[in-house]
């Protein structure tokens, strides 16, 4: 069973940029099958999709984040990464990493989750 | 972006039937869009009880199955039980981008 564990900083500045990583074990980040996403949870709110890296570094980004966000894998540590700028109170949220099965013609499940991560925005 | 719409929330009996719906803002929800549904217990990271419509993980409990209804996604759960008290969650994909519906709480009273 594959694991993955989010990491970074609990607290960020407004207007600075949120780094997050996630480290996945029991499986490679090569892995064709996966593609590697992040979600995010305001607290007491809804799930909002930030987006997905492949493993090749082709990405899709939430059209509503995506002139803030930026994703990177690195196959060398089995990571992958969350950049959001120019963050504000409203990105404070549990964050979460999660694996996405993607077939050539269809969608499985997330199969596995980290724990999430909560990311607070304030001065 | 699109918006996708689920009921807020649900009241379900033990032992009873509740359909859960998840419709967008596009149009008729199809298999196309892939319909996922999640559930979330307090304090937990969400998961996957149905994706592609009605595919099952081997984690989904019988008395959970997915459909589209109506023009919309569904999860009907048959035979509630207290265990099933939680948040679920839809999931949509448009091409690429892919957008969450807001939630039901579902209470089983």
């Amino acid at each position: 069973q594959m694991q993955l564990q989010e990491s970074g900083p609990g607290l960020v500045t407004p207007s600075e940029t949120l780094s997050l990583t996630c480290t996945v074990s029991g499986g490679s980040i090569y892995s064709g099958t996966y593609f590697w996403t992040w979600i995010r949870q305001p607290p007491g709110k809804g799930l909002e999709w930030i987006g997905y890296i492949y493993y090749t570094g082709s990405t899709d980004y939430n059209p509503s984040l995506k002139s803030r966000v930026t994703m990177s894998v690195d196959t060398s540590k089995n990571q992958f990464s969350l950049n959001l700028s120019s963050v504000t109170a409203a990105d404070t949220a549990v964050y979460y990493c999660a694996s996405q099965i993607g077939y050539s013609y269809s969608w499985g499940p997330f199969d596995s989750w980290g724990q999430g991560t909560l990311v607070t925005v304030s001065s | 972006q699109a918006v996708v719409t689920q009921e807020p929330s649900l009241t379900v009996s033990p032992g009873g039937t509740v359909t859960l719906t998840c419709g967008s803002s596009t149009g008729a929800v199809t298999s196309g869009h892939y319909p996922y549904w999640f559930q979330q217990k307090p304090g937990q990271a969400p998961r996957t009880l149905i994706h592609d419509t009605s595919n099952k993980q081997s984690w989904t409990p019988a008395r959970f199955s997915g459909s589209l209804l109506g023009g919309k996604a569904a999860l009907t759960l048959s035979g509630a039980q207290p265990a099933d008290e939680a948040d679920y969650y839809c999931l949509l994909s448009y091409g690429g981008a892919w957008v969450f519906g807001g939630g039901t709480k579902v209470t089983v009273l």
